[in-house]
């Protein structure tokens, strides 16, 4: 069974940092893109970040570009992201998928909220 | 970024319905659109790729059209596990990706 589970979330001050990670079990990280995207509960999707399979080339949305670090070990099959200089916007559940262009496999999600 | 607008937001309806949700591009995206099902408390599902190739998996009274700016995705004979919210996704770009709003589909 195809399982990614997402850890690492929590409660954090603005200004504060934190590292999610994405474990994969039943599926191979080491072959495929993988992404984070998030969501305020109740709200849409919005994509925030994408590795290659190498960790060679990585992407960010502009609301985290400078702030966030997509990383992973293809050794340990999971998928980092490292999350800096928080504000309350980034208050929201953070799903890491596979995929190349689209989101397949997904995880359940770890919830991150700022606030002081 | 590409913008995606889906409507309706809600969309109530009833078993054995067939209902339709429109999802319409901010510019041309060819073939390049996803659909996606969320539940409550779950991750979304990837329904639907290049327009109108379901996912392994999923019933053949899922179906999607389109190109270009305007898609739709219908579901023929609504069945109560359908309900849940939708989302389109464009992967014209890494522009970045950018989903639709979501509709959400309730029972009547």
């Amino acid at each position: 069974e195809v399982q990614l589970v997402e850890s690492g979330g929590g409660q954090v001050q603005p200004g504060g940092s934190l590292r999610l990670s994405c474990a994969a079990s039943g599926f191979s990280i080491s072959t495929s893109w993988m992404h984070w995207l998030r969501q305020v509960p109740g709200k849409g999707l919005v994509w925030v970040s994408r590795i290659n399979s190498a960790g060679t080339t990585t992407g960010y949305a502009d609301s985290v570009k400078g702030r966030f670090t997509i990383s992973r070990d293809n050794a340990k099959n999971t998928l980092y992201l490292q999350m800096n200089s928080l504000t309350a916007e980034d208050t929201a559940l953070y799903y890491c998928a596979g995929g190349g262009n689209l989101f397949d496999p997904w995880g359940q999600g770890t919830l991150v909220t700022v606030s002081s | 970024d590409i913008q995606m607008t889906q409507s309706p937001s809600t969309l109530s309806a009833s078993v054995g319905d067939r209902v339709t949700i429109t999802c319409w591009a901010s510019q041309s995206i060819s073939r390049w659109l996803g659909w996606y099902q969320q539940k409550p408390g779950k991750a979304p599902k990837l329904l639907i790729y290049d327009v109108s190739t379901l996912e392994s998996g999923v019933p053949s009274r899922f179906s999607g059209s389109g190109f270009g700016t305007e898609f739709t995705l219908t579901i023929d004979s609504l069945q109560p596990d359908d309900f849940a919210t939708y989302y389109c996704q464009q992967y014209n770009t890494y522009s970045p990706y950018t989903f639709g709003q979501g509709t959400k589909v309730e029972i009547k």
